[in-house]
């Protein structure tokens, strides 16, 4: 299993300003995904993050206002950029381990945007 | 990616067994059926995953048709903590999760 902590947990932010959460996991792991949770809705898959290379984004998510970094196999970084309240959500990492099908989540961090 | 057909909603009584079933005619050979689930307020938990045959793990049963155009999930006895919404997702090993709207399941006491 892996073990995946997020900073922060929860976020209040102005409008026109970025965050930064952390993804941390207790394990080296080949794939690293950020998701997003709008309120009362489903997940959706934002990137896939690749370590040592670019993130590769789904539809409808630009680099630009999600950057991603992967440093190395147990750290990811997600920055939402120049923020609007339709971005006030649920941000939550994942995780896939090696020879094993299952994914691990972290809590997710409640980002509000005034 | 393959599409999926959910119940929004399901009740079950504590102690009995819960049926959540999932359409996805439109998977591939090589897919294959996850499911999860999301615990309010808490990141999404894998349950159990299968290619062709039935599965079953501590947490439930997975039933998958000869066609594999369908699948059922089985809690053998509910409890109230498995109030949650449960994820069918098609996919391949390792690969990134599509998740649909999934079923609420009310597990009731």
């Amino acid at each position: 299993s892996a073990v995946i902590s997020q900073k922060p947990s929860r976020d209040i932010c102005q409008r026109g300003t970025s965050l930064t959460i952390q993804c941390q996991v207790d394990s080296q792991v080949t794939m690293m995904f950020w998701y997003r949770q709008q309120p009362g809705q489903s997940l959706t898959l934002i990137a896939t993050a690749n370590q040592g290379s670019e993130a590769t984004y789904e539809s409808g998510f630009v680099i630009d206002k999600f950057p991603i970094s992967r440093p190395n196999l147990t750290f990811s970084t997600l920055t939402v950029s120049n923020m609007s309240p339709e971005d006030s959500s649920i941000y939550l990492c994942s995780v896939a381990l090696v020879r094993a099908n299952e994914q691990f989540f972290g809590p997710g961090t409640r980002l509000t945007v005034l | 990616d393959a599409k999926t057909t959910q119940p929004p909603s399901m009740d079950c009584a504590e102690g009995r067994a819960a049926n959540l079933p999932c359409n996805h005619s439109t998977i591939s050979g090589n897919e294959y059926v996850y499911w999860y689930r999301q615990i309010h307020s808490q990141g999404p938990q894998y349950i159990i995953h299968g290619l062709k045959n039935n599965e079953t793990n501590e947490m439930a049963s997975l039933i998958i048709t000869e066609d594999r155009k369908s699948s059922t999930l089985i809690l053998p006895h509910a409890t109230l903590r498995d109030t949650a919404v449960y994820y069918c997702i098609p996919g391949g090993a390792t690969n990134k999760l599509i998740f649909g709207t999934g079923t609420l399941l009310a597990v009731q006491p």
